[in-house]
């Protein structure tokens, strides 16, 4: 079974300042994807970014980008630039690749982030 | 993007009694939709996927009786939760896939609280 996780219940970051988040994943599947999704108060959960695993380039998405490491099965988010309004919950989450159906997914505990004055 | 609406938002019921949450795709066909509780300050935990015409299927240690998932037509789905007891409270999210490269779109989450 795959598994995702978390190990920072909680981090802080002054804002614009640069924060990384950690995630780790187990699986023994080579085609699948990763995410962090952002939940803010409000609990919408928000898509913030995703990598394709099969690419070796990691994503960026304006102020955020992640470290990909496929080997090390590591998938981490970087925040540049904080701002008051990055100040949320962060899931990493995991899906398998898409065979017909969609697949589920698979969220680590998640990591409640502070940006500070 | 894609729009994923939940109705109600926020529902407060005696125990006993039955509950229904509504998911809709408003501008996708969802060909599968996803249910999740999240209890305060947890992470989302997938109870069933169903797809448009089959049955749900259900993850380990949901209970099939209680949670009945109808998945009806490609825009709704519906999560009924029967005869609800006060540890049924959470937050449900559901999510449907259907639209451009199998990515899942997110309701906004439903409260639902058992008196």
């Amino acid at each position: 079974a795959q598994t995702v996780t978390q190990s920072q219940p909680e981090m802080s970051v002054q804002e614009a300042e640069t924060v990384t988040l950690s995630c780790t994943y187990d699986t023994s599947e080579s085609d699948y994807y990763l995410f962090w999704y952002k939940q803010p108060p409000s609990r919408q959960m928000i898509l913030v970014i995703r990598q394709e695993a099969y690419k070796q380039q990691n994503a960026t998405e304006n102020r955020f980008s992640v470290n990909f490491q496929k080997a090390a099965k590591s998938f981490s988010l970087k925040i540049s630039d904080s701002q008051l309004g990055d100040a949320a919950m962060y899931f990493c989450a995991y899906r398998k690749g898409y065979r017909g159906t969609a697949s589920k997914l698979t969220f680590g505990t998640g990591t409640r982030l502070q940006v500070t004055l | 993007g894609a729009v994923v609406s939940q109705h109600p938002s926020r529902v407060i019921c005696k125990s006993g009694t039955s509950v229904k949450i509504e998911c809709r795709s408003l501008d996708f066909q969802a060909t599968t939709m996803f249910w999740y509780r999240q209890f305060p300050k947890q992470s989302l935990m997938l109870m069933a996927t169903s797809n448009e015409g089959s049955k749900a299927t259900y993850e380990q240690g949901v209970e099939k009786d209680k949670f009945l998932i109808n998945h009806a037509s490609l825009t709704l789905s519906t999560l009924t939760v029967t005869s609800a007891h006060p540890e049924d409270s959470s937050f449900y999210i559901c999510s449907a896939s259907g639209g451009r490269d199998d990515e899942q779109f997110f309701g906004p989450g439903t409260r639902l609280t058992v008196l």
